[in-house]
């Protein structure tokens, strides 16, 4: 069974504090791994996509890497403005196109 | 991106009642995703809405109870049907882009009462 998983589920850091984020998965044939950023009151916003082992994105303090099992998103001298829910997911092959594995999130919080 | 709107972004209704989502894109597409986000949970996709055809329902989904319409490329509806306080929950839909990322618009938050 293709399935997701995110840990911590919740991380506490202080402002200017690097850290990593975790996402496991497990799928027959992986498609493409995902990373969005989602806010209270709001939908997933979309960050990166990766498609095979070694890969790596960068987008400001954030950067996501891929193994064959797991994929970080390392987060640089965070500030309070990254303080959100990040949630991970996957498109495995042989899906329907629409149906992306998501995990449940890591919340995130950015003490100043 | 695009610009995705749904409306309602919030409702509180009795159970047994019906509500229809809407979700307006800013650009034609051909499909459309109707996801569930339950109180924590993972986002579940519920269906496919594609243009000119029948929506594809994902296992544990089925159309009695969540009808959708897709008159056009740019809108979709779908209705939450018989409502039951299990039900309560955030609704998104959206769009994809690219190679596989999707695009989501902002929610309908949903309580049953």
């Amino acid at each position: 069974e293709d399935q997701v998983t995110q840990s911590p589920e919740a991380l506490r850091l202080q402002e200017g504090e690097s850290s990593s984020l975790n996402c496991s998965y497990t799928v027959s044939g992986l498609r493409g791994l995902f990373w969005y950023r989602q806010d209270p009151g709001k939908g997933p916003e979309f960050l990166f996509t990766l498609y095979s082992a070694g890969e790596e994105k960068e987008k400001e303090r954030l950067k996501a890497t891929l193994t064959k099992k797991e994929s970080f998103l390392h987060i640089t001298a965070p500030k309070p403005e990254d303080s959100a829910t990040y949630l991970c997911a996957v498109q495995p092959d042989g899906g329907s196109q629409g149906n992306l594995i998501f995990g449940k999130g890591t919340k995130l919080s950015v003490k100043p | 991106s695009a610009v995705i709107s749904q409306k309602p972004s919030r409702d509180i209704c009795q159970r047994g009642t019906s509500l229809t989502i809407q979700c307006q894109v800013d650009s034609q597409v051909t499909m459309m995703f109707w996801y569930r986000q339950q109180p924590g949970q993972s986002l579940t996709l519920i269906a496919t809405a594609n243009q000119g055809s029948e929506a594809t329902y994902e296992s544990g989904f089925v159309i009695d109870k969540f009808p959708i319409s897709r008159p056009n490329l740019t809108f979709s509806t779908l209705t939450v049907s018989n409502m039951s306080p299990e039900d309560s929950s955030i609704y998104l839909c959206s769009v994809p882009r690219g190679q596989g990322e999707q695009y989501f618009g902002p929610g309908t938050r949903l309580t049953v009462t």
